[in-house]
């Protein structure tokens, strides 16, 4: 089965700093990734997609098959940034990552 | 996203008692999935339904079951059998698994041990 791993449970940053949450893949091909973002007292939702190649919200995530990994990346955080964040495969069976909760601090 | 409806917000179970979650989509979407999100472990697979009549079980599908007799609708049973219900049960649905289509959620429904 895909399955993607994200090694931080909990990630603080100060507002202002750039930030990066991990997301790591353990199958070969091409796959197809999502972020999904859950804001406080909010449904899941997607946030973006690996082949959109998009920029939602400031946040862009790039693909790296060399590394398998898909992070999300943000240059500037901002306090209403503070979510959970999952990284999720395409597929047959959707197996969300473990989820890391980021908080921006003022 | 008012295309899924989760019911009850909030549902408490008796010991021994099976209890059942409502997840009705007005998406047509033809793929449904239940999940368990626990606190620290994120979101956990329990069914899924990628067709009216057909469904798999997740990574976690011992003590519940599901059924899928109407496109729009996934309900998920919570029977006694599962020793450790207490969670908070999300429910999503796809236009099509495996085709590179996000996936919208429901509000969730929290399940309490009384």
């Amino acid at each position: 089965a895909q399955r993607v791993t994200q090694p931080e449970k909990l990630l603080s940053v100060f507002k202002g700093a750039p930030v990066e949450l991990k997301c790591n893949y353990s199958y070969s091909g091409s796959p197809e990734l999502f972020w999904y973002v859950q804001y406080s007292r909010q449904r899941l939702q997607l946030l973006l997609r690996h082949i959109s190649r998009e920029s939602i919200k400031g946040f862009t995530a790039d693909l790296n098959k060399g590394e398998t990994s898909f992070h999300l990346k943000k240059p500037f955080a901002q306090e209403e940034d503070s979510a959970m964040y999952y990284c999720a495969p395409e597929g047959n069976m959707l197996t969300f990552g473990g989820g890391t909760r980021l908080m921006v601090k003022p | 996203d008012g295309g899924i409806t989760q019911s009850p917000k909030y549902l408490f179970r008796k010991e021994g008692q099976n209890v059942t979650l409502s997840c009705e989509q007005n998406l047509n979407h033809d793929a449904m999935y239940w999940y368990r999100q626990d606190p620290g472990q994120g979101l956990r697979l329990i069914y899924y339904s990628q067709i009216v009549n057909d469904f798999q079980k997740g990574d976690i599908a011992e003590g519940y079951s599901v059924s899928r007799e109407k496109k729009e609708s996934f309900p998920l049973t919570v029977t006694s059998a599962q020793k450790n219900p207490t969670a908070f049960y999300l429910c999503a649905s796809s236009s099509r698994s495996g085709t590179n289509q996000p996936q919208h959620f429901g509000d969730g429904t929290r399940l309490s041990i009384l």
